[in-house]
């Protein structure tokens, strides 16, 4: 299972776009790359996930480079709400189920 | 639509005490997932399940044991509770189509005394 690295914490305004950045060396030619959104006290969402180039939901963007080392979350215009713990986690998609690693993750603070 | 159910939402126990952690989940699942997470940490895979009636380790097994006797429900259990099991727990379902797509119980924070 590839390792990723992504900062510990982040600090932003309200309004501001937020980019999230894991680099993930290690990742094998199967590997999808798969971001995570946790709050306090609840568990973890599902937010995004992609193979290569940008992939784009309707909640944040993700921006996959060509040699897929890394990757960036992107999320438009923060509120209040958007302060959580996210994660970045690279494993294969549909087989052997969901033993993708967990990180300590980054947590983005947003202030008003 | 309730998704993924944890019981109980929060327990006190005392150490060498027993208790069985129940997940339900109405969404057809194959696979159910285990994760304990513990202070300013990530989430650590306990056991998971590919399907009915079977079961297999992930990273930190040591301690509990689990089973998986209808599709719906994956039950943790802890034979001997020890404070290093003080945690909040976290059970979760996926789709064979779809394995990294996971959705999350609300938890279950532990305390073992």
């Amino acid at each position: 299972l590839a390792k990723t690295t992504q900062p510990i914490s982040m600090d932003s305004y309200e309004g501001q776009e937020v980019n999230i950045t894991c680099s993930h060396n290690n990742i094998a030619t199967n590997d999808y790359i798969t971001w995570y959104q946790q709050f306090p006290s609840q568990g973890p969402r599902f937010i995004i996930q992609g193979y290569k180039t940008k992939v784009t939901n309707e909640v944040a963007s993700l921006f996959i480079p060509a040699d897929r080392k890394s990757s960036t979350l992107s999320l438009p215009r923060v509120s209040l709400s958007d302060t959580a713990v996210y994660y970045c986690l690279v494993g294969v998609r549909n087989t052997g189920g969901f033993k993708t690693i967990f990180g300590a993750g980054t947590r983005l603070f947003v202030k008003a | 639509n309730a998704g993924v159910t944890q019981t109980p939402k929060f327990r006190v126990l005392k150490t060498g005490q027993s208790m069985t952690l129940l997940c339900a989940q109405d969404m057809n699942h194959e696979y159910m997932y285990w994760y304990r997470q513990d202070p300013g940490m990530g989430l650590r895979l306990i056991h998971y399940s590919v399907g009915e009636g079977t079961t297999a380790k992930g990273e930190v097994p040591d301690g509990y044991n689990v089973s998986r006797l209808k599709k719906q429900n994956f039950l943790l259990g802890l034979e001997s509770a020890a404070p290093s099991q003080t945690s909040v727990y976290f059970c979760a379902s996926s789709s064979k189509s779809s394995s990294s797509e996971a959705f999350f119980g609300q938890g279950t924070r532990l305390t073992v005394v």
